[in-house]
């Protein structure tokens, strides 16, 4: 069965930090990577995706990830964040086929003090 | 153009009781989702409906959860006879189904069962 781990359930940081949020991942087979992003009040939206091509990875609003196959790993990276950034990120796979249903971590809750 | 919506936005019912949730898709969009976050058991997956063909209910919990889609288009997810444990966010996302695709999600419903 699939599962994502993300390390970090609650991270602090002042303004302008860098961020690594890990994710790793078990999937037995090719997979679709994604990082969610719920700002206080908001629903889910897409932070940035990895289906394939280059492992590094571009988003909104600043934000990267890097797909390490050897390590099953997509952390998510930011090299300074914002008061803004203060949200929960998940981390999430997929399968090519089939229903493609994502399997997600269980969330990172990031603070940004100012 | 319009994003995923869902309603009621939230809901408050009496343990026993049945609950129908609602989810209006992206036009055109003919792969539909439903999910529930918890808080603990984080984002999981209930079911899959993909254009005509036949619902995967794999994640459904129990029998008393149940979902159809009218149309290829809006969805209901219904539960009898809810429990105290039902309570959580019921979130909804649709994708264009041609594969490698984005889920977009909805702002979600969150049900509390007293």
């Amino acid at each position: 069965a699939q599962s994502v781990s993300q390390h970090n359930h609650h991270v602090i940081l002042s303004e302008a930090a860098s961020l690594e949020l890990g994710c790793n991942y078990s999937y037995g087979g090719t997979v679709n990577l994604f990082w969610y992003v719920q700002y206080p009040g908001q629903h889910l939206q897409l932070l940035l995706k990895y289906f394939s091509g280059d492992p590094l990875v571009k988003g909104i609003k600043g934000f990267e990830a890097e797909f390490i196959k050897s390590k099953f790993s997509f952390n998510l990276r930011k090299p300074s964040v914002q008061w803004s950034d203060t949200a929960e990120y998940f981390c999430a796979v997929n399968g090519r086929t089939g229903r493609r249903a994502l399997t997600f971590g269980s969330g990172t809750r990031l603070q940004v003090q100012p | 153009g319009a994003g995923v919506s869902q309603s009621p936005s939230n809901k408050v019912t009496e343990k026993g009781k049945d609950v129908e949730l609602r989810c209006d898709p992206i036009s055109g969009h003919t792969a539909l989702y439903w999910y529930r976050q918890s808080l603990g058991q984080g984002l999981e997956f209930l079911i899959y409906f993909q254009g005509n063909s036949a619902p995967d209910k794999s994640g459904l919990p129990s029998d008393r959860f149940s979902a159809e889609r009218t149309g290829g288009s809006v969805s209901t997810l219904t539960i009898q006879r809810t429990q105290q444990e039902d309570s959580a966010v019921y979130l909804c996302a649709s994708t264009s189904g041609g594969g490698g695709e984005t889920q977009y999600f909805g702002p979600g419903t969150r049900l509390l069962v007293l």
